[in-house]
């Protein structure tokens, strides 16, 4: 079967540091991608990793594990627009979704 | 216009009704599909038109028949709904579907349906 974990929830406070991970079980895989959800908006790429290792943009991060079917997003400076939720999907022919987690700033 | 859009943007709709969710997209994509998003649940596949060709349908009801008459439009005809079917519907585009260059995915803003 195919299976995409991450946290429901998450919450860190302005200016901090938080990693949400992502682990998965799927019968192939292409590349594990990470999309920016606003409330009531459209989803928003943020980065894509198909080789291990750290792919850094800006104050945000992603890492791949392959081997051990692990990914994180590291989010640096918090700011109050993060507010947001973040999708974990695998590309497996098609893309393959986790049900997010939401992720509240606190001041 | 630009990007991925999608009307309506809320829709509130009798069980015994009949209507339709439009998606255009202003990229140049060959590739349109059709997401369900409800609650704390992963986006969930509906259909893949990739030139204008159905090339997935995940299992979804009859009640919901997808028509892209070319590459740059897709609706979503819904009659005889049911109120699980109260959700977020997304509409995406990505350049061509299956491949290394649909990794990428664009997506509008979705249309709220309510079934009551």
């Amino acid at each position: 079967g195919q299976n995409i974990d991450q946290p429901t929830e998450m919450t860190a406070t302005e200016g901090a540091i938080v990693q949400i991970n992502c682990t998965y079980q799927t019968s192939g895989f292409n590349g594990l991608f990470w999309y920016q959800q606003h409330a009531g908006e459209a989803p928003t790429f943020l980065s894509y990793n198909v080789l291990d290792g750290l792919e850094e943009k800006g104050r945000f991060s992603s890492f791949l594990s392959r081997s051990k079917g692990y990914s994180y997003l590291l989010l640096k400076e918090l700011q109050m627009k993060d507010s947001a939720s973040y999708l974990c999907a695998v590309f497996n022919y098609q893309l393959i979704w986790g049900a997010g987690t939401k992720l509240i700033i606190k001041p | 216009e630009t990007g991925v859009t999608q009307t309506p943007r809320h829709l509130v709709m009798g069980m015994t009704n009949k209507k339709s969710l439009k998606c255009e997209q202003h990229l140049g994509h060959n590739a349109m599909y059709w997401y369900k998003q409800s609650a704390k649940k992963p986006l969930e596949l509906m259909f893949v038109y990739n030139f204008k060709e159905q090339t997935e349908n995940n299992s979804v009801p009859s009640r919901f028949s997808p028509e892209c008459p070319n590459s740059s439009h897709l609706f979503l005809h819904l009659h005889t709904l049911q109120p699980e079917d109260s959700a977020l519907y997304l509409c995406a585009s990505s350049p061509v579907a299956g491949t290394s260059e649909s990794y990428e995915q664009y997506f509008g803003p979705g249309t709220r349906l309510t079934v009551t």
